[in-house]
């Protein structure tokens, strides 16, 4: 596997369920990110992980519970989701955070549909 | 509040050349990023801008000027592949990366 890979790519889940979302990347970043994406919106960015430490969370419900074992993996924990978190989810992964910026790179998603 | 305007969709013909406009107020500017990103895929880099002027890539270019706020994306001999969305990004005083919501690209033979 190369670049940034996302478990599973589809995702129906009642509000009641329990799901975890997966990110590995194999690029050898220090930073990696998770983002919601909705229709005809800009990306929101949710949190920031650089070394393995969260860096931001940018005021996201907590029913998202993010986990960064490592610099490679990132999930994103999710429970009594409410339909309006139907959304494509996406992971991204670059250099570390720092001061200074680096390009990042995407995986392809999880299309969530909450029901 | 931090802004990025780009219009929601475009069309274009296979061949010609078309321009998608980006317009920011943001707080600070430490440079402006393209990204294409095809129905059910990954948003993929396609360039950064952080001085005035024109950078050439092959068929697209990009173009900044910050004392107006304003850039744009010109992708030239299109293709039926161009098909996309294409998503500006401006990256602010803090690092923070404030996106826009994409331009929707059609391209008809």
């Amino acid at each position: 596997e190369t670049g940034v890979t996302q478990t599973p790519r589809h995702l129906v889940m009642g509000m009641t369920n329990k799901k975890s979302l997966k990110c590995e990347q194999h690029l050898g970043h220090n930073a990696m990110y998770w983002y919601k994406q909705s229709a005809k919106k800009p990306l929101e960015l949710m949190f920031v992980y650089n070394f393995k430490e969260q860096t931001e969370n940018n005021s996201v419900p907590s029913r998202f519970s993010p986990e960064c074992p490592n610099s490679s993996h990132l999930f994103l924990h999710l429970h009594t989701l409410q339909p309006e978190d139907s959304a494509l989810y996406l992971c991204a992964s670059s250099q570390d955070r720092g001061l200074a910026y680096y390009e990042q790179y995407f995986g392809p998603g999880t299309r969530l549909t909450v029901t | 509040g931090q802004n990025i305007d780009q219009p929601t969709e475009m069309t274009a013909t296979e061949g010609a050349i078309v321009q998608i406009n980006c317009t920011y107020q943001t707080s600070g500017f430490n440079g402006l990023f393209w990204y294409q990103q095809h129905a059910g895929e990954a948003p993929t880099f396609l360039s950064y801008n952080v001085l005035d002027g024109l950078e050439e890539k092959g068929r697209f270019s990009s173009f900044l000027s910050r004392s107006k706020g304003y850039s744009y994306l010109l992708l030239k001999e299109l293709q039926m592949k161009d098909s996309a969305s294409y998503l500006c990004a401006v990256l602010d005083s803090n690092y923070q990366l404030i996106w826009g919501a994409g331009t929707k690209l059609i391209i008809k033979p």
